[in-house]
């Protein structure tokens, strides 16, 4: 199974700036996943990153909003630029890996970031 | 737009009956199935995963597919209160590794 470490777990930004999460897997995994939840919603994919090249991002989403970075196969940050209170949500990484439930295959997250912009 | 369609609820069930969740999809072409559960505050948490027709039973647990028609469900028998969380539907579409539902909260009254 995969053990996901992410960060920070909650931050309160001002608007116009920009925060930096990081995630961390403690193996290497091909491809890393970038979620936002926003209040009361369910989880919509950001974009996938692959270490090595760019990022593909989901409709709606766009890079220079959302920069990404991927140097090797067990880390990846997500950026959120020039941050407003839309931006305010959780923000959760992913990996597809053996769960801990009895070995079944799936998507494992992060424990998330929940950032509030004021 | 691939879609996951799920009753948000709230359900509840008292302790001890069986919570039974839906969902159902819109991609015939999907062969893989997770439901997740998330307490408030938390990330999800993958509790089940199903890729063929008929059930597949782990626990108190048991998810049910019926591809014909695009449906998957969650049984929890022997509801307990610590079963009350919310319970997303995930469904991978084309080249987006999960697509998911909105959520069905449940909740297990003692």
């Amino acid at each position: 199974s995969a053990v996901i470490s992410q960060k920070p777990s909650r931050d309160i930004c001002q608007r116009g700036t920009s925060l930096t999460i990081q995630c961390q897997v403690d193996s290497q995994v091909t491809m890393m996943f970038w979620y936002r939840q926003q209040p009361g919603q369910s989880l919509t994919l950001i974009a996938t990153a692959n270490q090595g090249s760019e990022a593909t991002y989901e409709s709606g989403f766009v890079i220079d909003k959302f920069p990404i970075s991927r140097p090797n196969l067990t880390f990846s940050t997500l950026t959120v630029s020039n941050m407003s209170p839309e931006d305010s949500s959780i923000y959760l990484c992913s990996v597809d890996r053996v769960s801990p439930r009895q070995g079944d295959y799936g998507y494992t997250f992060g424990s998330g970031t929940r950032l509030t912009v004021v | 737009q691939k879609e996951v369609e799920q009753n948000s609820g709230p359900l509840s069930v008292p302790e001890g009956a069986i919570a039974s969740l839906n969902c159902t999809y819109s991609d015939r072409g999907s062969q893989s199935f997770f439901w997740y559960r998330q307490y408030s505050g938390k990330s999800p948490e993958l509790i089940m995963s199903i890729y063929s027709n008929g059930d597949k039973e782990d626990g108190r647990f048991t998810a049910q597919l019926n591809k014909a028609s695009q449906y998957v469900s969650l049984l929890i028998r022997d509801s307990q209160p610590s079963d009350s969380a919310t319970y997303l539907c995930a469904v991978p579409s084309g080249n987006t590794p999960l697509v998911f539902g909105k959520g069905t909260r449940l909740s297990v009254i003692a």
